[in-house]
Parts: C-alpha cells; sequence; structure tokens
C-alpha cells in the first residue's frame, strides 16, 4: 500500500531540546512538504521540496531546518530557536504540475 | 497579497443540504482544490476544478468561477461523518497550494 508515514503520532520535548520528526513516502513523489497547524487555523507552509538534495523556505521556516537525502524521506527538525513550537504538524507530498497534495497522519508536538 | 476566505463555522442537520462559500484573492490560478479535515487527522482530498462550473462526485459537487474568485462545495444528504473543517486551497502561479483557514461544518441530528 502507497502512503506516506509519520511518526511518531505525538511526541513530548523539554523547552530546549531540538527534536526531529519522521516523513517517509513510498508514492514515488518528486515533492514534499512541511506544514504546520494551529488550533483553528489554517495549514502554515514550513519548507517544501522539488527534488532531491533541494528544499526551500515557506511562509514560517525560522526555528526549523530540513533536509532530502533521499526521495522517500523528508526529515523536519524543530530547533530550540522556535518560540512557539507546539504545534499539529503535517507532512505531504505530490507529484506534477497538479500538486494534489497526499497528507501523512501527523504528529502532534508539544513542548512542556 | 493573496487571500482565502471561508466562513470559519457552519450547522447543519443530518440529511439537509449544505453549501460552503470560499473567496479567492491569489497571484495567477492554476485551479482549486477542496479537502476534508476531520478532528486530529490529516486533510484528505475531495475535489479539484480547473475550469468554470460545476464537478459533481457522489453526495459532493465543487463548483468554481475564476471571473468572480468563487468557489464552493456542496455537500447533499448530509451525514453525522460529515462532520469535519473543509478547506479550500487555490493554486497560484507557481502552483503552490494557498490554504484558506477551514470552515468547521457541525451536523446536527
Amino acid at each position: 500500500d502507497g502512503g506516506i508515514t509519520q511518526s511518531p503520532k505525538y511526541l513530548f520535548r523539554k523547552e530546549g531540546q531540538n527534536v526531529t520528526l519522521s516523513c517517509e513516502q513510498n508514492l514515488n513523489h518528486d515533492a514534499m512538504y512541511w506544514y504546520r497547524q494551529d488550533p483553528g487555523q489554517g495549514l502554515r507552509l514550513i519548507y517544501y521540496s522539488q527534488i532531491v538534495n533541494d528544499f526551500q523556505k515557506g511562509d514560517i521556516a525560522e526555528g526549523y531546518s530540513v533536509s532530502r537525502e533521499k526521495k522517500e524521506s523528508f526529515p523536519l527538525t524543530v530547533t530550540s530557536a522556535q518560540k512557539n513550537p507546539t504545534a499539529f504538524y503535517l507532512c505531504a507530498s505530490s507529484q506534477g504540475d497538479r500538486n494534489e497534495q497526499f497528507f501523512g497522519p501527523g504528529t502532534r508536538l508539544t513542548v512542556l | 497579497g493573496q487571500n482565502i476566505d471561508q466562513p470559519t463555522e457552519m450547522t447543519a442537520t443530518e440529511g439537509a443540504i449544505v453549501q460552503i462559500n470560499c473567496t479567492y484573492q491569489t497571484s495567477g490560478f492554476n485551479g482549486l482544490f477542496w479537502y476534508q479535515q476531520h478532528a486530529g487527522e490529516a486533510p484528505t482530498f475531495l475535489s479539484y476544478n480547473v475550469l468554470d462550473g460545476l464537478e459533481e462526485k457522489g453526495r459532493f459537487s465543487s463548483f468554481l468561477s475564476r471571473s468572480k474568485g468563487y468557489s464552493y462545495l456542496l455537500l447533499k444528504e448530509l451525514q453525522m461523518k460529515d462532520s469535519a473543517s473543509y478547506l479550500c486551497a487555490p493554486l497560484d502561479s507557481n502552483y503552490q497550494l494557498i490554504w484558506g483557514a477551514g470552515t468547521k461544518l457541525i451536523i446536527k441530528p
């Protein structure tokens, strides 16, 4: 079954610690995305990558970093520089100009 | 700038019909998506419109008017499981999705 996996589903961290969220897809999609969603708000783009070894900042990239060493994987690191990291993080992938995005189940990060 | 407008919340009755409106202003336009998102879950694809008119898919239909910057999602024969947020997302000139805040739809028995 093709799809996108994100792990873990729930993550707790202490303030000041970096944390890496995993995203893996076996859809053979070129493009991958990271979004953040806060209660009652829309999806905000953090980073995206259209090809291996290349990625671009989205609207709210400060305090986050990514890598794209393999087509299947696009991990997101939430650094201690991110002021309000508690949120629901969604990873997505797409292929082609239509850019229909397929989402993973999400990771809910809580920083204590 | 780029802007999406949707009602924040709507309430409807099981078995009824509801129309969720979306107006948008984007830099260029390459189509518009509607996604459904249940609480605590990921968005799932509902529809895609690139030409003006109505696209029907079972109980759900989506309409687009490019000249008016307007779309709506029509849900018929509402079921309790339709309680969710509905996200309108046009594609801009760079083929990037611009996400609205979504409309939370509450279905009452």
